[in-house]
């Protein structure tokens, strides 16, 4: 499977400002995705990002809160804007890849810590 | 709305018991099922995927898939501490238009006594 890295790995920031979150991935992968984890609970997926296009974002997430680029095959940047409290939480993102269909392989994450 | 659900647990095995971690899902036309491992502060590990109805084994983990029940479960036999983590069952629903999301439940916390 592919090796991701992120960007910060974690973070302390203030309310009202903004905070960008990099992937890197060490070969090319069409899909990437961004996902949030809220204290104790499980994930839930914020955008999915194919290179070349507009990111695709799920219900209750929308593009000015969580801007989203992909410049090229190996590497995204998720955005949390005007940063409340509620936003506290750990980024992750994902890869498809493997040996099957649709697996999706998790980097090590962002823990944002918004006062 | 597109749900997989699991027992919170947690769930408690003594040092080498079987420990059983279930979980149901509400798409009936779903085709993939992933179990992942989430160790406290860390990012989820995934394990096994199944795609046919039956077993599907891995060293001490053995997946099984009932599509007709809509019901996946993971096996870990001769449980070791070092498997006291939350276990994440993931299920790829379509949702809708063709576009295909990957659906977390809420996870079981498993704890492996010595």
């Amino acid at each position: 499977s592919a090796v991701i890295s992120q960007k910060p790995s974690r973070d302390i920031c203030q309310r009202g400002t903004s905070l960008t979150i990099q992937c890197q991935v060490d070969s090319q992968v069409t899909m990437m995705f961004w996902y949030r984890q809220q204290p104790g609970q499980s994930l839930t997926l914020i955008a999915t990002a194919n290179q070349g296009s507009e990111a695709t974002y799920e219900s209750g997430f929308v593009i000015d809160k969580f801007p989203i680029s992909r410049p090229n095959l190996t590497f995204s940047t998720l955005t949390v804007s005007n940063m409340s409290p509620e936003d506290s939480s750990i980024y992750l993102c994902s890869v498809e890849g493997g040996q099957g269909l649709y697996e999706q392989y998790f980097g090590p994450g962002t823990r944002l810590t918004v006062t | 709305q597109k749900e997989v659900e699991q027992n919170s647990g947690p769930l408690s095995v003594p040092e080498g018991a079987i420990a059983s971690l279930n979980c149901t899902y509400s798409d009936r036309g779903s085709q993939s099922f992933f179990w992942y491992r989430q160790y406290s502060g860390k990012s989820p590990e995934l394990i096994m995927f199944i795609y046919s109805n039956g077993d599907k084994e891995d060293g001490r983990f053995t997946a099984q898939l009932n599509k007709a029940s809509q019901y996946v479960s993971l096996l870990i036999r001769d449980s070791q501490p070092s498997d006291s983590a939350t276990y994440l069952c993931a299920v790829y629903f379509d949702s809708g238009g063709s576009n295909y999301k990957l659906t977390f439940g809420k996870g079981t916390l498993l704890t492996v006594n010595p």
